[in-house]
């Protein structure tokens, strides 16, 4: 089963206005790193945020982790056309050495 | 500085047929994951190596190899091909474990089993 899930699976916003993806996640992690990706090409990562963080801004991008409840939040701000892309987190568990991406949220920023 | 290499870039095979992808890391990265993506599965963990040994596998059949060179270079093989085995192959590079650092990816190599 997936470690990450995140949601909503699909998400159309307005040009300039902000986008909200949600992670959920089940076992304990080290971090979670959350990455976009354009029609079927390669992965780019956006943040990592480690256990300990709770909040992790870049640009307009702003990650935030709730440990307690297991999810983390990725909030575009004044989202662009060119943030159109499917968004996924991905988790490294502390018990294992491996890292579980959820099936991703793909967005739809309308012109 | 270049970025990660994958070829090659689309790939056609029939069942029952066997293949090599190749992937280059970006220049000083020692581990390199492979993935495996596919519209019902999502992306899948296959393998993780650093500097040359096999450090985690995830959990796909023998069928489903890999190794690194000594150049950081990293093949993925897989053996007698089925339909189920079309997906994008991903392939991350990163200076340690991708647990705890940024990965780069490359943009994947897409296998068609006929």
């Amino acid at each position: 089963s997936q470690q990450g899930e995140e949601d909503p699976q699909a998400l159309s916003i307005q040009e300039g206005e902000n986008a909200t993806m949600n992670c959920s996640y089940k076992t304990s992690i080290n971090n979670l790193q959350w990455y976009r990706q354009n029609s079927g090409r390669g992965l780019v990562h956006l943040i990592l945020i480690r256990s300990n963080e709770r909040e992790k801004h870049s640009g307009r991008l702003r990650v935030t982790l709730d440990t307690s409840k297991k999810s983390s939040s990725l909030l575009i701000t004044a989202s662009r056309a060119a943030d159109t892309a499917s968004y996924f987190c991905a988790t490294a568990m502390n018990r294992d050495d491996k890292i579980i991406f959820g099936k991703g949220t793909r967005l739809h920023i309308l012109p | 500085k270049a970025g990660v290499t994958q070829t090659p870039r689309y790939l056609i095979k029939t069942r029952g047929q066997q293949v090599t992808l190749s992937c280059s890391p970006i220049s000083g990265h020692r581990s390199v994951s492979w993935y495996q993506q596919t519209p019902g599965q999502g992306l899948q963990f296959l393998f993780e190596y650093f500097s040359e040994t096999q450090r985690n596998k995830g959990n796909f059949p023998g069928r489903f190899s890999g190794r690194q060179f000594s150049n950081s270079r990293s093949e993925m093989n897989v053996s007698t091909l089925e339909l189920g085995d079309s997906a994008l192959y991903l392939c991350a590079s990163s200076l340690s474990s991708q647990m705890n650092t940024e990965a780069f990816f490359g943009q994947g190599t897409r296998l068609t089993v006929v």
